[in-house]
């Protein structure tokens, strides 16, 4: 069966700070891998998708950036962090992006900057 | 600009009685729906969809019934029980260039009292 791997679950970091978020994908091949963001209040922000090794498409113009370096395997980064970039992150995977498809989400990283 | 919207942020519900939770979208081209549900420090998970070629669909408790004309869909749980306390996510899907990429509504949050 396929699993989903997001790490760390949560994690404080002081402005100005770089990041890197981890993302995981077992037991299927070429998925389609996506990440979210869910601020206080809000439903969930498409911020970047990719649909193969080094395929990455952005949603939110912002100063994060997004890796696929492997074909299972997603990373959120940035190099310096806004206050506004506070939330609950998600990553996903599909088989495709056809409409039957659902996505399938992580347990997410809840990440406070101060 | 919202084009899935869920406008009631929280529903209370008392065990044994039904749920129903309401989305409305505005973009015509959404041909595709789904229901998330998300528990607490957990990422969603997938419930139900609906293809807009149908008007109802169902599984177990849950039942979403899709009013194209209205733009509105809604998610039936019969009978509610505590344990579908959570968030509850609609998402919509149309072709945008090849891609089904999903847009989710800000959530519900309900709660099933025993």
């Amino acid at each position: 069966s396929q699993t989903i791997h997001q790490w760390p679950a949560t994690l404080v970091q002081p402005v100005g700070s770089p990041l890197s978020l981890e993302c995981t994908v077992e037991g299927t091949s070429n998925p389609n891998l996506y990440w979210y963001r869910q601020a206080a209040g809000r439903g969930l922000q498409l911020l970047f998708y990719s649909v193969g090794i080094g395929q990455i498409s952005s949603e939110v113009p912002q100063n994060l950036s997004a890796s696929r370096p492997q074909d299972r395997q997603f990373i959120l980064s940035s190099k310096k962090l806004l206050l506004s970039d506070s939330g609950f992150y998600l990553c996903a995977w599909s088989l495709g992006t056809g409409r039957n498809q659902p996505q399938h989400f992580g347990d997410g990283t809840r990440l406070s900057i101060l | 600009d919202q084009q899935v919207k869920q406008n009631s942020p929280s529903l209370s519900v008392q065990e044994g009685r039904i749920s129903i939770l309401n989305c409305d979208y505005t973009n015509s081209m959404f041909d595709y729906f789904l229901w998330y549900k998300k528990y607490p420090a957990e990422g969603p998970t997938f419930l139900i969809s609906i293809s807009s070629i149908k008007d109802k669909n169902e599984d177990g408790r849950f039942t979403v019934f899709l009013n194209k004309s209205a733009k509105h869909l809604s998610l039936h749980i019969v009978p509610s029980q505590p344990g579908d306390s959570a968030v509850y996510f609609c998402a919509a899907r149309g072709s945008s260039g090849g891609s089904y990429i999903p847009t989710f509504g800000r959530g519900t949050s309900l709660i099933v009292h025993p």
